[in-house]
């Protein structure tokens, strides 16, 4: 059974950078049949896609958020990682990582979500 | 980037029930449309991809159809446990980006 663990600090300061790490078991970050992605959600609101990975390192990013997003995979550690620099409080979220099968488009295993708040 | 608008937003409805979520896109989309069910404090669910595939151990009441810009979820009778709320998802095209509907929160009448 695969299974996603987001992990990282609870609280994050303004202008700080936002580090996240998702730690997948039950399957691997370097199978190629697979993109790995970060989705936010807000308190009380919608979900946003942030970015994914794939095994070969190559990244596609919402255009929105490109500018101070950073995701990188760490195969020996089977973890991929987010880092989201000068945040503010509009970056307070649930942070899931989750798995998209390749050609599919369709996230089927999710992290259970770690909420990161930005406060002084 | 394509934009995906759920009707309704909010829906109430009776165990037993047969309902219907829309997801219309700003513009024609491929088949890479899914379907999602959260409920509070969880993550999201997949529930339906590639718009009528049923994932794997969702139960049958749970359907999709749609082609171009609309799209639906129906489920056939609604059971206690499918309360939640239910958001949509594109992707057009590889590369992404990615979009989610703005969700349809589903209540017992």
């Amino acid at each position: 059974q695969v299974q996603l663990q987001e992990s990282g600090p609870g609280l994050v300061k303004p202008s700080e950078t936002l580090s996240l790490t998702c730690t997948v078991s039950g399957g691997s970050v370097s199978s190629g049949s697979y993109y790995w992605s970060w989705i936010r959600q807000p308190p009380g609101k919608g979900l946003e896609w942030i970015g994914y990975i794939y095994y070969s390192g190559s990244t596609n990013y919402n255009p929105s958020l490109k500018s101070r997003v950073t995701i990188s995979v760490d195969t020996y550690k089977n973890q991929f990682s987010l880092k989201l620099s000068s945040v503010t409080a509009a970056d307070t979220a649930v942070y899931y990582c989750a798995r998209d099968v390749v050609r599919r488009g369709a996230f089927d295993y999710w992290g259970q979500g770690t909420l990161v708040p930005v406060s002084s | 980037d394509i934009q995906l608008t759920q009707s309704p937003s909010f829906l109430s409805a009776s165990v037993g029930d047969r309902v219907t979520i829309t997801c219309r896109a700003s513009q024609g989309i491929s088949s890479y449309l899914a379907w999602y069910q959260q409920k509070p404090g969880k993550a999201p669910k997949l529930l339906i991809y590639a718009a009528s595939t049923l994932q794997s151990g969702v139960p049958s009441r749970f359907s999709g159809s749609g082609s171009g810009t609309e799209f639906t979820l129906t489920i056939s009778s609604l059971q206690p446990e499918d309360f939640a709320t239910y958001y949509c998802q594109q992707l057009n095209s590889y590369p992404p980006p990615i979009t989610f509907g703005q969700g349809t929160r589903l209540e017992i009448k």
